[in-house]
């Protein structure tokens, strides 16, 4: 499949555990924020997002901190299950209808 | 894939060939994006569509054209490939500018 996990940060993390990635973001003007999972061989996909008028927002899981303060996004993944073992990367609304999106964390889940 | 489909999914082509990649989508969505994805430097934008007949370039343009001539199909077109067009390509579509981007499942790109 597609490789895209060359040369990333790399996160081991146990089963079980819990997990956080970190991504800082440019723009202080962004106000749209996105966390993307990327298995390998596959498209990203769309896990959570938040707006800039919030600085957290739950989901099945997960769990998205914006810090606009430092520009600073985390994405926190609950008991981390092997199918949780992907690259993961941010991106930002930064105007223009487009994303920038961030180089990616993988993620590595030890059984 | 969100009703997204690619094609072809896998090319090996050789430098100078034009070479046209495929995006569909049935989710009746406005906007329309490719992007080419390459280690070391994560998901760079080539060009999207915010509606038929209207496009715009992103940051690594050249060497690359669309069009779009009706809403569910954005083509992606080397006119003369190049080694360095190498890469793995995707689609998006949004509904809104602000919206998240769904993608599709890529095209492997080997330019020889």
């Amino acid at each position: 499949g597609e490789s895209v996990g060359l040369h990333l940060p790399t996160l081991s993390v146990q089963e079980g555990d819990n997990s956080i990635i970190n991504c800082a973001y440019s723009n202080s003007a962004s106000d749209y924020f996105i966390w993307y999972k990327q298995e390998s061989g596959k498209g990203p996909q769309f896990i959570i997002d938040i707006r800039s008028n919030m600085d957290k927002r739950q989901g099945q899981r997960v769990t998205v901190l914006l810090n606009k303060t430092v520009k600073h996004l985390s994405l926190q993944i609950a008991a981390t299950q092997p199918g949780d073992s992907a690259v993961y990367f941010c991106a930002e609304n930064s105007g223009n209808n487009r994303l920038a999106f961030g180089k990616g964390n993988q993620v590595v889940v030890i059984p | 894939d969100a009703g997204i489909t690619q094609s072809p999914r896998h090319k090996v082509t050789e430098t100078g060939t034009p070479v046209t990649l495929r995006c569909h989508q049935t989710e009746n969505h406005r906007y329309m994006y490719w992007y080419r994805q390459d280690p070391g430097h994560g998901l760079r934008l080539i060009h999207y569509s915010y509606g038929v007949k209207d496009t715009d370039k992103g940051e690594v343009s050249d060497g690359y054209s669309v069009s779009r001539s009706k809403t569910e199909d954005f083509l992606l077109t080397l006119e003369s490939a190049t080694s360095s067009q190498t890469s793995v390509y995707f689609c998006a579509i949004a509904g809104g500018s602000d919206n998240e981007q769904f993608f599709g499942p890529g095209t492997r790109l080997t330019v020889l």
